[in-house]
């Protein structure tokens, strides 16, 4: 089954630590996003990638860095992990055309304490 | 830039009533716009988007571009719709990345 898989799927860390979030997908997708998800905050997107080649910051990029390592594998990692960086982190992959929907991962409940 | 408005964090109805989550977004041309749905420990998922005017899960939605809304409907609610829906905007000629509302919570009593 095409599919969108995230590891870990929950993390607890401690202030101050690297933390690496995996993203691998099957679907073939050429773009990919990190999104975070915050109570009363919605959605947040982090970081986007529409190939290996391009990657672009989201409206709330400080703190984190990504890497596409190919066109299957996104990362995400918080350099130095504070705890308002605890939220549940979403991968999600499209298609680059029109009206094509957003694929999530099933989410990394990170914990910053 | 386009924004989307999702006025309710929480809505609380009873089982058999209608529902209404209400989405507007800021945007002069001619929107993509899309419901996305997650249930209680579930991934977020497609629930339907404007341009295929099809009915999901007894849900339905219209883009009325006068008054800039998308609002999700279902005459008459069940307790399997309870969970987390978020409207999102696309913007053609962009880049095509959404922009999401923060969401509302419908809960459907029994």
């Amino acid at each position: 089954d095409a599919d969108v898989t995230q590891t870990p799927r929950n993390r607890i860390t401690k202030t101050g630590k690297r933390i690496m979030l995996e993203c691998s997908q099957t679907k073939g997708h050429d773009r990919m996003y990190w999104y975070r998800q915050d109570p009363g905050l919605g959605l947040r997107l982090i970081y986007y990638s529409f190939d290996v080649k391009d990657i672009n910051k989201g409206e709330i990029s400080d703190g984190y860095s990504v890497s596409r390592q190919a066109q299957a594998k996104f990362s995400l990692s918080l350099e130095s992990a504070i705890p308002n960086q605890t939220a549940l982190y979403f991968c999600a992959t499209s298609a680059r055309t029109a009206y094509n929907e957003q694929f999530f991962g099933p989410g990394t409940r990170l914990t910053v304490l | 830039a386009q924004r989307v408005t999702q006025p309710e964090k929480l809505l609380s109805v009873f089982k058999g009533a209608p529902v209404e989550l209400k989405c507007n977004y800021s945007y002069s041309g001619s929107p993509e716009l899309f419901w996305y749905v997650q249930y209680s420990r579930q991934r977020l998922q497609l629930l339907l988007r404007h341009i295929s005017r099809e009915s999901i899960k007894g849900f339905t939605a219209d883009l009325n571009k006068g008054e800039t809304s998308f609002h999700l409907k279902k005459p008459f609610a069940q307790e399997e719709d309870s969970a987390m829906y978020y409207c999102a905007l696309r913007t053609p000629g962009g880049s095509y990345i959404p922009t999401f509302g923060r969401g509302t919570s419908l809960i459907v009593h029994p």
